[in-house]
């Protein structure tokens, strides 16, 4: 069964800190993958995907993930963490031959001033 | 330009009831998803309908029924609601051929 696993419920970093958002899959051949942020009482905001290519990939708000084949993870990272960058991070992955977004059930994160 | 934008944003019914929820896609989008997310969980897939038709479903029953009008626009109809069913549920849109979606903010159903 394809899935997405999220291991952290929430994680608290300091601010200025550099943060990683841990996210693993399980999903066949090479699938689609990405990040969106929730606040609250909000949609999903779009941060960034990986396609193909560079195992690094670029978003917005200054994140990035690291795409890692071996271990089907895509960590989702940011070198300095602003207390804005406090919210609900989703971690979506969907099959090639797919249309459905499979998600990861969160991580809170908190930046502490 | 306005992005995905979903009606109403809040919603309280009774168990039995039915209820219809409208999405509006982002200009340029013909794809439309629907999705459930129930409180402290991720999004479930619920179905996704392009050119008028439901492409795919994820694992919901039959209750869940949808439609996708020629203006793109779509509609989640949920029979005979259980208390189980409430939820925020979510609209994304994305243009055909196109990998990323774009999501309204939701609408919060609550079943009493």
């Amino acid at each position: 069964a394809q899935s997405v696993a999220q291991p952290e419920d929430q994680v608290n970093v300091a601010e200025g800190n550099p943060l990683t958002v841990k996210c693993t899959y399980s999903v066949s051949g090479n699938p689609y993958l990405f990040w969106y942020v929730q606040y609250p009482n909000r949609g999903l905001q779009f941060l960034l995907k990986y396609i193909t290519g560079d195992n690094l990939v670029k978003g917005s708000y200054g994140f990035e993930a690291e795409f890692n084949k071996s271990q089907t993870s895509f960590h989702l990272k940011k070198p300095s963490a602003l207390v804005s960058d406090s919210a609900l991070y989703f971690c979506a992955v969907r099959a090639r031959s797919n249309y459905q977004l499979i998600w990861g059930a969160g991580t809170k994160l908190i930046i502490k001033p | 330009d306005a992005g995905v934008t979903q009606s109403p944003t809040h919603l309280i019914k009774t168990r039995g009831q039915q209820v219809t929820l409208r999405c509006s896609p982002k200009s340029g989008h013909d794809t439309v998803s629907w999705y459930q997310q129930a409180l402290g969980q991720g999004p479930q897939f619920i179905f996704q309908y392009y050119e008028e038709e439901e492409r795919q479903r994820g694992n919901f029953p039959d209750r869940f029924s949808g439609h996708q009008f020629p203006n793109y626009s779509s509609e989640l109809n949920v029979n005979a609601l259980l208390l189980g069913d409430s939820a925020l549920y979510l609209c994304a849109s994305s243009p055909m051929g196109n990998t990323e979606a774009f999501f309204g903010q939701g609408t919060r159903l609550t079943v009493v």
